[in-house]
């Protein structure tokens, strides 16, 4: 049972456009959401994250929007570099049970 | 990442037998967190320990996977009579700080492979 479902394993994109990271998650029972980035052989780097009482949340370059009635999130990250190209995989909390649950990761590539 | 470092990098061991892991948190948080870390599956939650805790609670039914706290700043996953299906990476991961108790910085992980 996926609680929380990247549906698109890898997306390309140009160098500076926008790129576009989509997460589903089907527990409404989440108040808190975060999404990471990973290269190979390192743990997850924290980039952003957003509560379930808000619907955007802006920093620098990436921003995170929450659709609380369709239980959907996305990761906008503009303009694009290529060093942004990495594994992306959203997480889903439920505050005060200490249980993250990540999707399956969606691995970017930036294109000069 | 973020002060949060994880030993070995790399370990295999024999099904059946007990193995640790290590987790060295150097700003010594409170809570520390344990994900097993599947390809093509996500992460899922293990434990957590605390550092008021020196046991901690389990999130697996089957009771092999507990966390210990023998310092502050160290947590170890120990995981009984190990199983081919525990092969994956371990990652050990920490609160941001900045208010909240979610875990936020995670270690590189150790790969743990049981033959």
């Amino acid at each position: 049972d996926q609680q929380v479902k990247q549906n698109s394993p890898s997306l390309s994109v140009q160098e500076g456009r926008i790129s576009i990271l989509n997460c589903d998650y089907t527990n409404s029972m989440f108040d808190y959401f975060l999404w990471y980035k990973k290269y190979p052989a390192e743990g997850p780097t924290f980039l952003i994250s957003i509560s379930s009482i808000k619907d955007k949340n802006e920093d620098g370059r990436f921003t995170v929007f929450l659709n609380k009635s369709a239980k959907h999130l996305s990761l906008h990250i503009v303009p694009s570099q290529p060093g942004d190209s990495a594994v992306y995989f959203c997480a889903a909390l439920i505050q005060g049970a200490q249980k993250l649950v990540f999707g399956q990761g969606t691995r970017l590539t930036i294109n000069p | 990442g973020a002060g949060v470092s994880q030993s070995p990098r790399y370990k295999v061991a024999k099904r059946g037998r007990d193995v640790a892991l290590r987790c060295d948190s150097i700003s010594g948080h409170v809570t520390l967190y344990w994900y097993r870390q599947t390809l093509g599956q996500g992460s899922e939650v293990l434990t957590y320990s605390q550092s008021d805790a020196q046991r901690d609670k389990s999130g697996r039914p089957s009771g092999r996977f507990s966390a210990e706290r023998p310092e502050r700043s160290v947590s170890t996953l120990k995981i009984q009579r190990t199983e081919q299906g525990d092969s994956a990476v371990y990652l050990c991961a920490s609160p941001c700080g900045c208010g909240g108790n979610q875990p936020q910085h995670f270690g590189d992980g150790t790969r743990l492979s049981i033959l």
